[in-house]
């Protein structure tokens, strides 16, 4: 089972400053198979990035993501107080499917 | 437009059993996998298993397998989550998503409560 770090566990940062998360795998994430979703209190997940780098339709472009084989990155670029959320990497490329357990994005 | 639609929120005894839904519309539902998700309280992300509603070809994560179903009901478009003897500890929310790969759409959630 691969194994996903996410760090740093809070990131509090203020509007129109630069997010970076970070998400390591414990092995090879097989295709590049990552992707990346974000999670406001009391709604379901929202996929922003998928194959590690193609953001998903209607995701703004101040998201990115970028990566391969075990270090992958999700980039805010000029955070937006509706920005404040979970955010969860997931490899689907491995059987079973795994979560990192999350970075908060906290918007002062 | 693409929807999952999931049952409503459910209390349980310990013990009991239970299934809940998750209805696609909007798509070809046999062309995709559904994969559900469990978010305990407060909690993060975690991968159950997914289901191919073209031929029911069903995988689970090691951490669920034995203690929960997934099936598939093409006819109505629908795929389901079972236990047959719940627990406290699977108190908790449940999603279900089309995974096209990475699941691009969700449903609301099911919230399962289970106590004595």
């Amino acid at each position: 089972e691969i194994v996903l770090t996410q760090s740093p566990g809070t990131l509090s940062l203020s509007p129109g400053e630069r997010a970076t998360l970070s998400c390591r795998a414990s092995q090879n994430v097989p295709g590049t198979y990552l992707a990346w979703y974000q999670q406001r209190p009391g709604q379901a997940p929202r996929l922003l990035i998928y194959g590690a780098s193609s953001r998903a339709t209607g995701v703004p472009d101040r998201f990115s993501g970028t990566g391969s084989g075990t270090d992958f990155t999700l980039t805010i670029s000029r955070l937006v107080p509706e920005d404040s959320a979970m955010y969860y990497c997931q490899q689907y490329g491995s059987s079973p499917e795994t979560f990192g357990q999350g970075t908060k994005v906290e918007i002062k | 437009e693409v929807k999952l639609v999931q049952s409503g929120a459910e209390v349980r005894r310990p013990g009991e059993s239970l299934k809940i839904s998750c209805k696609g519309s909007g798509y070809s539902f046999t062309s995709y996998w559904i994969g559900w998700v469990r978010q305990m309280p407060g909690k993060g992300l975690e991968w159950m298993g997914a289901i191919y509603a073209g031929d029911s070809d069903t995988r689970y994560s090691p951490s669920f397998q034995g203690q929960v179903t997934i099936s598939v009901d093409t006819s109505i478009n629908t795929a389901y989550l079972e236990w047959s003897s719940l627990k406290a500890s699977d108190t908790a929310k449940y999603f279900c998503s089309r995974q096209s790969g990475a699941g691009d759409y969700w449903g609301q959630g099911t919230l399962i409560t289970v106590s004595s």
